[in-house]
């Protein structure tokens, strides 16, 4: 039972264009999502968070959205540059408030040409 | 900070062989994780540490599997005997359980069991 769902597995967008990433999940009780990047040959990177009881919270060039109604989230990269090229991966603790066991999506491969 | 450091950092072994997987958490960290992603499942939760003491391995998959944390500043992940099915990249990762704080993850073992 897959709780955090990432339906598309790649997405390629020209440099300086938007980016946009999206989760879906299935448990109602997820009360805190957070976004990670992974690079080829290195562990993932923790890059944005943001709790239920906000519905956007902006880091720079990156931006996530929650929509808890349709238990949706999204991160937005704005704008792209090559060097976000990677994989993202959304989730959410298992246990409210904090990281433990999170329950991880498959990820979005993001591919930036220049 | 050195961040996580996990070694080595690739295994090739036969089935049958033990296979022990070593993971350095970041100083002044009281969490553990150990983590295994592969293309069917994506990234999923071993077994958790928290000041050393495991407290939720439901994540591991057999009692092949098994995770030690000796002390502050070490674990290990020991697989015993080795099966094919057994190939992944497993990653370590640490935190400081205070409130929402992040995973660090390591830069992950690529175990290959032939």
């Amino acid at each position: 039972d897959q709780q955090v769902k990432q339906n598309s597995p790649s997405l390629s967008v020209q440099e300086g264009r938007i980016s946009i990433l999206n989760c879906d999940y299935t448990n109602s009780m997820f009360d805190y999502f957070l976004w990670y990047k992974k690079y080829p040959a290195e562990g993932p990177t923790f890059l944005i968070s943001i709790s239920s009881i906000k519905d956007k919270n902006e880091d720079g060039r990156f931006t996530v959205f929650l929509n808890k109604s349709a238990k949706h989230l999204s991160l937005h990269i704005v704008p792209s540059q090559p060097g976000d090229s990677a994989v993202y991966f959304c989730a959410a603790p298992n246990s409210g408030g904090s990281n433990y066991k999170l329950t991880f999506g498959k990820g979005t491969l993001l591919t930036v040409n220049p | 900070d050195a961040g996580v450091i996990q070694s080595p950092r690739h295994e090739v072994t036969e089935m049958g062989q033990e296979v022990t997987l070593r993971c350095k958490p970041i100083s002044g960290h009281n969490s553990l994780f150990w983590y295994r992603q592969t293309m069917m499942r994506g990234l999923e939760l071993l077994i958790y540490f928290n000041n050393n003491v495991p407290i939720d391995d439901s994540g591991m998959p057999e009692d092949r599997f098994s995770a030690k944390m000796p002390n502050a500043s070490f674990s290990t992940l020991k697989i015993q005997p080795s099966e094919p099915r057994d190939s992944a990249v497993y990653f370590c990762a640490s935190t400081l359980m205070l409130g929402n704080s992040p995973l660090h993850f390591g830069n992950g073992t690529r175990l290959t069991v032939t």
